[in-house]
């Protein structure tokens, strides 16, 4: 098993590109999680997931989109990019709610 | 809204010594009470986790309390090493219905001076 398998690993970006982040994993879990990093800082999310079909916001979910069509990929998208979006974005996904969460290694991005 | 707020935000102990970190929650429904490590650069991994009808939980040199009434749990981690030196964050979920948000703390970066 890959575990939870984020892309790209780095990106640089402009300021008002798109982009989005891809987000798969393996394990056939149901919840899935979309957390940002900012240096020296916690984890904040962005949107979650409880199945196929069904997202919902999280803490911080402005200037983010998410869909999620299948059990295996939650995408984030990123439309017109803002330095404040400066970040490394977590993925994250869980057999059920409330229990141990895996992630991804991570995507660092940076906003120019 | 749901909110988990952690303390300190950076610990230095010397390496034997005991460390302790702290978190309250907001969300009385919250049931469900982790531990994650982030090693510099890496992901975060869960390291101990806790449910809430259970006090307390041991697994070697860490164990994690529950304090129910207070809304507040702890991660106390004994005769710390240097490989113990990571970014700790606790964080709060619940398996009752309604939102399924898995919220963390800010943080605590623990220093153990060898």
């Amino acid at each position: 098993n890959a575990g939870v398998t984020q892309t790209p690993k780095f990106r640089i970006l402009k300021i008002g590109q798109s982009m989005t982040l891809q987000c798969a994993q393996d394990m056939n879990h149901n919840y899935m999680y979309w957390y940002r990093q900012d240096p020296g800082m916690g984890l904040k999310l962005i949107y979650y997931s409880v199945g196929a079909g069904i997202t919902d916001k999280g803490e911080v979910p402005n200037g983010y989109n998410v869909s999620r069509s299948t059990t295996e990929d939650f995408p984030l998208r990123l439309e017109l990019a803002a330095p404040s979006q400066t970040s490394v974005y977590f993925c994250a996904s869980s057999p059920d709610r409330a229990r141990e969460l895996f992630f991804g290694e991570g995507s660092r991005l940076t906003v120019l | 809204g749901e909110n988990v707020e952690q303390h300190p935000s950076t610990l230095s102990v010397q390496e034997g010594d005991s460390a302790v970190i702290k978190c309250t929650y907001s969300d009385s429904a919250s049931n469900y009470f982790p531990w994650y490590k982030q090693e510099l650069g890496k992901r975060p991994q869960l390291i101990i986790d806790i449910r809430s009808n259970v006090g307390e939980k041991k697994d070697q040199r860490i164990a994690v309390t529950l304090n129910k009434t207070a809304k507040h749990f702890s991660l106390h981690i004994t005769e710390t090493q240097p490989e113990d030196s990571a970014v700790y964050f606790c964080a709060a979920s619940r398996t009752t219905s309604g939102t399924y948000k898995y919220i963390f703390g800010t943080g605590t970066r623990l220093k153990v001076l060898a």
